[in-house]
């Protein structure tokens, strides 16, 4: 089984809303990533858990809050979004020096 | 500063015309060299893993190489549904994937 689940898959919200996009993998994989994909943009990296602990942050506007609650589950928080933050946004899991393996994102339009 | 560069932006072949994309990288210890294949919507869908130079990978019609500089994803007799943006991402010491830009593929009928 090599599936990455993310939840919802479409997401409308208001720039004053609060949402949640969530990740599960049931692989063992021990590192954890979320994306960001604007349209015809490659990836842009945003978190990384490694071990269930924040190792990277690429300098993301504090509206985007990660957390890891376990080794299978990766949640991002969001809160007073701006239209420009609507992407493809992307969970992804791997193994050391291994391929990492994406989910089908959740679409996210923030009106 | 890791650098992945893919060409060309865009391909258009006809069907059972075969053709190569091209990633070319810089990357300070490479760990792996990942190519991927992303439809309109989705999330990027894993094709290869290649670790060192002179490795080749084959999955139905497609076959991934490796040297020092560049990897070079071959598609030989393509079909309509082989139609997608096609990633080449890289590993290094960093151990962040570092993804070029991508190669759209449109295989006309």
């Amino acid at each position: 089984d090599t599936e990455v689940t993310q939840t919802p898959k479409h997401l409308v919200m208001g720039m004053t809303n609060k949402k949640s996009l969530k990740c599960e993998q049931h692989m063992g994989h021990r590192a954890m990533y979320w994306y960001k994909q604007k349209a015809k943009k490659p990836p842009e990296l945003m978190f990384v858990y490694s071990y269930e602990k924040l190792s990277i942050n690429e300098s993301v506007p504090s509206r985007f809050s990660p957390e890891c609650p376990n080794s299978s589950l990766l949640n991002l928080h969001l809160h007073a979004l701006q239209p420009e933050d609507s992407a493809l946004y992307l969970c992804a899991s791997s193994q050391e020096r291994t391929e990492a393996f994406f989910g089908q994102g959740t679409r996210l339009t923030v009106v | 500063e890791d650098q992945v560069t893919q060409s060309p932006e865009a391909l258009r072949l006809q069907e059972g015309e075969s053709s190569s994309l091209n990633c070319s990288y810089t990357v300070s210890g490479l760990r792996g060299l990942f190519w991927y294949r992303q439809d309109p919507g989705k999330g990027p869908e894993f094709l290869f893993t290649l670790y060192s130079a002179g490795e080749e990978k084959e999955k139905e019609r497609l076959k991934a190489t490796l040297t020092k500089k560049e990897s070079f994803l071959h598609i030989t007799a393509p079909k309509p549904e082989d139609s997608a943006t096609y990633l080449c991402a890289a590993s290094g010491s960093a151990r962040q994937l570092t993804f070029g830009s991508g190669t759209q593929l449109t295989v006309l009928p």
